[in-house]
């Protein structure tokens, strides 16, 4: 069964940094044909991409938020860290942790987190 | 970067009616255009990849067509649960990217 669970803060101040831990199971973060991916939800709003992990450790980032995000991964403990600096309160939102699989040249994001809410507010 | 938009913002539909969803992207993205649905405080659903292969326990009803910039999502009768938000997403292979459309919201006619 695969599962995905986000954990962190839910309130942080601005210009603090974001640190979100996304802890896995039922699959591997060495498995060729799967990645991990950050995304965030406003209240009300759409669906952001934030930054996505390949199992080579690959990595790739949203083009407007990429000087303030990073990912990386410990495969042993089947986790993948998400740290976004200089909080601001425009980036409350419910942030996602999403499985990527490739079929072919075909990405998508089969199996999702709970999410978790991040309010940032001094 | 390739920019998604959906249309229309909202569709009002009455139950058994077809309703008839549409994504379109900046540039070509091949097949490579998956759609979800939202319910309010779910998480997203995985329901069509590579433009028009249903996920694993999607109902028929439910069906994707479209290659390049054009795509549409259809559901074919629509039943009480499938009033939600629809979100195309599209995946570049270069640079790696994800990109996700505005969303549709499916509502009660």
């Amino acid at each position: 069964q695969v599962t995905l669970k986000e954990s962190g803060p839910v309130l942080v101040k601005p210009t603090e940094t974001l640190t979100l831990t996304c802890t896995v199971s039922g699959f591997s973060l060495s498995n060729a044909r799967m990645g991990v991916s950050w995304i965030r939800q406003p209240p009300g709003k759409a669906l952001e991409w934030l930054a996505h992990i390949f199992s080579n450790d690959e990595k790739s980032y949203s083009t407007s938020l990429k000087s303030r995000l990073t990912i990386s991964k410990d495969t042993s403990k089947s986790q993948v860290v998400l740290t976004m600096t200089n909080m601001d309160p425009v980036d409350t939102a419910t942030y996602y942790c999403a499985r990527s699989r490739r079929d072919g040249y075909v990405f998508y994001f089969d199996y999702w987190g709970q999410g978790t809410l991040v309010t940032v507010s001094s | 970067e390739i920019v998604m938009t959906q249309s229309p913002a909202t569709l009002s539909v009455s139950p058994g009616e077809r309703a008839t969803l549409s994504c379109r992207a900046s540039q070509s993205v091949s097949s490579n255009l998956a759609w979800y649905q939202q319910k309010p405080g779910q998480a997203p659903r995985l329901l069509i990849y590579g433009a028009s292969t249903r996920a694993t326990g999607i109902p028929a009803r439910f069906s994707g067509s479209g290659s390049g910039t054009e795509f549409t999502l259809t559901i074919s009768s629509l039943q009480s649960e499938d009033f939600a938000v629809y979100y195309c997403q599209q995946y570049n292979n270069w640079p790696p990217s994800f990109t996700f459309g505005p969303g549709t919201k499916v509502d009660i006619k």
